[in-house]
């Protein structure tokens, strides 16, 4: 069954607590994205992967990392998380872009 | 920043009714997708038209594309209670993908 798998569905932090988002696929899909989603807003690419070990910035890359050292997993890790990344955030993968986008079933973020 | 727009921002109709929901983009895009989301999950795709096509169907969804005018426009036809949830545009240019803002629509039993 094709899947993308986000870890953890929900989580609760503090400011400045390193923490990371995983994303896998089981799709053998070479593009992968991350967004985060807003009231209001819709979705907002933070970063997205071409391939492995080709990352690039979205439209609101600051305070996040990734990296795509496999093709299945792109994580997104906040360094140093702070009030303003609270969201709910999904990660995406494609086989190229512009092609059907599967989503993981989200990650809802709250920074306190 | 936001490639879509969708037009509504809401939209609230009766069973059986139809549903049109449009969007607008500002730069030359390869293809235009519509996404489905239910309340807080993961969005679904609904169907793909790219750059040289001009309308498709996919059961009671009509997706038609202007690219002179740089717009979307999606139809659900005999609108049901379970098509309740939000629509979002999605456009890309090779590169990167782009969402807009998207119409929640409410089907009323």
């Amino acid at each position: 069954e094709a899947q993308v798998t986000q870890n953890p569905r929900y989580l609760i932090t503090v400011t400045g607590k390193k923490l990371t988002v995983t994303c896998s696929q089981n799709m053998n899909h070479e593009y992968m994205s991350w967004y985060r989603q807003d009231p209001g807003l819709g979705l907002r690419q933070i970063y997205y992967s071409m391939n492995v070990e080709a990352t690039d910035k979205g439209d609101v890359p600051e305070g996040y990392k990734v990296s795509r050292k496999e093709k299945r997993n792109f994580p997104l890790i906040l360094e140093s998380p702070s009030p303003n990344q609270t969201s709910l955030y999904f990660c995406a993968t494609q086989s190229s872009v512009g092609t059907e986008a599967f989503f993981g079933q989200g990650t809802r973020l709250t920074v306190v | 920043s936001q490639q879509g727009e969708e037009d509504p921002q809401a939209l609230s109709i009766q069973e059986g009714e139809n549903a049109t929901m449009n969007c607008s983009y500002k730069t030359s895009i390869n293809n235009l997708q519509w996404y489905r989301q239910n309340s807080g999950r993961g969005l679904v795709h609904l169907i793909l038209i790219r750059s040289n096509e001009r309308e498709k169907h996919s059961g009671r969804l009509r997706v038609t594309l202007d690219t002179s005018k740089k717009s979307s426009s999606l139809l659900i036809t005999a609108s049901r209670a379970a098509d309740t949830a939000s629509y979002f545009c999605a456009t890309d240019d090779g590169n990167d993908m782009r969402f807009g803002a998207g119409t929640r629509l409410t089907v009323k039993p």
